[in-house]
Parts: structure tokens; C-alpha cells; sequence
């Protein structure tokens, strides 16, 4: 059972472009939804995290908006750079239990010049 | 480097060899998580430990699989008679009781069985 959705799996933006990943959840058990980054050769990194009592969140050039109806929520990156280009991963947790992450399936992340 | 470290990064291996993984946390991090990341795929979780007990384990964690964190600090996975569908990058991350989300991840350990 994938808990958690996410798509594209593959995206290409241009530099300075805005870079959109979805992702749906099914476990209403989540009550947090972090974004990790991951680069070749590399352990994921946690980016910025939202929980569902809050619609959107802003980081830098990074934005999470949550829509907790829908079971929904989805990464913006903003005027992206090259140095973006990774894989990001969706994920979902309960903050409450062991506080193990459910992943999604990632995507991958290319800006071009 | 206080991050969490893994060692060893590569393993090949022959099919029906053990191996053993070792990971270290960052030190004073209660809790240490060991993931399984397959090509193109997410991590999926495979067990927990706090301190130095193990509270929870995957279904993924067939009984070849064995984990354990002595004292609380560094752990290993051991995979027995390694079949080919164990070729995976095997990830550790741990983190503070009182921090809700933030789990920090080492590089992993690649393992590849021939």
C-alpha cells in the first residue's frame, strides 16, 4: 500500500522557473508532512516540514501549501537554480509514535540553464 | 564531522554471504532508524531503536535481518545468507526524543549482491 503519492517522478525546469511536486496521503494517522532532499550519493536531507493545522509555509525560496480536505499538499521552489537539481521526496510522519517517515516515491529534479 | 555516519559506503558481495552494516549517530540522539532505499523508490522503513532498545521492525525485516545498537550509541545491521534482491542502499538516520520531525540521515551503505 503507497501511503503516500507523489508526482511527477521525472521534472525539467528552466532556470529562474517555478518547480511544482504533489503528493496525496492516505494515513490520516500523519500529523506531519516534511520534504526531504537528496542528492547522488547522499542521505536524504530534511527541508522544510508542515503540519496540517497550517495551510502553507514559506522557507526561502521553498513553499509548502497543505490541504488537509484533500488529503493533499505539494513543494514549490521558486526562482529555481541548478544547484536545485535533486531528487525530492514527500513524505509523511506521526509525530506522536515512533516517528518513523513514510516516503513517497521521490522525484527527480533536473533545472537547466 | 558530527553528522551520522555509515560505514562501510559500498558492499559487494556474493549471493549467500552475511554482511554486517554499522552506523553511527550523532551523538546524544536517542533514537536511530535504519531505511532501505531500492532504485528509484523512497526509503521504507525497516526498524527502530531508542536507546538501546529495539521497538519496532518492518515486515521487510525477514528473519536474515537482525539489528541491534549496543548501549545505546552505535548500531549494525546484519543481513544473513544475502540473496540478490537485498541489493540496496541501506540508510541510517537518528534523532532527539524532543525533536518531533527532524531526522538526520548518514550517506548510506550501498550493498550489491553478485
Amino acid at each position: 500500500q503507497q501511503q503516500v503519492k507523489q508526482s511527477p517522478q521525472s521534472l525539467i525546469v528552466q532556470k529562474g522557473g517555478i518547480s511544482i511536486i504533489n503528493c496525496a496521503y492516505e494515513n490520516t494517522a500523519f500529523d506531519y508532512f516534511p520534504w526531504y532532499q537528496q542528492f547522488p550519493g547522499k542521505g536524504p536531507a530534511l527541508l522544510i516540514a508542515i503540519r496540517p493545522d497550517v495551510s502553507e509555509k514559506k522557507e526561502g525560496r521553498f513553499t509548502i501549501s497543505f490541504n488537509k480536505s484533500a488529503k493533499q499538499f505539494s513543494l514549490h521552489i521558486m526562482d529555481s537554480q541548478p544547484g536545485d537539481s535533486a531528487t525530492y521526496f514527500c513524505a509523511g510522519g506521526n509525530s506522536g509514535g515512533y516517528q518513523k517517515v513514510t516516503f513517497g516515491i521521490g522525484t527527480k529534479l533536473q533545472v537547466i540553464p | 564531522d558530527t553528522g551520522v555516519s555509515q560505514n562501510p559506503r559500498h558492499k559487494i558481495t556474493k549471493r549467500g554471504q552475511n554482511v554486517t552494516f554499522r552506523c553511527d549517530p550523532i551523538s546524544e540522539h536517542n533514537r536511530l532508524y535504519w531505511y532501505r532505499q531500492t532504485l528509484g523508490q523512497g526509503p521504507e522503513f525497516l526498524t527502530y531503536f531508542q536507546n538501546e532498545a529495539q521497538l519496532e521492525k518492518s515486515r521487510l525485516l525477514s528473519d536474515r535481518f537482525s539489528a541491534e545498537r549496543p548501549k545505546g550509541s552505535f548500531s549494525t545491521l546484519e543481513i544473513q545468507r544475502t540473496e540478490q534482491g537485498d541489493s540496496a542502499m541501506y540508510l541510517c538516520a537518528s534523532s532527539l526524543v524532543s525533536s518531533r520531525y527532524e531526522q538526520y540521515f548518514g550517506p548510506g551503505t550501498r550493498l550489491t549482491v553478485t
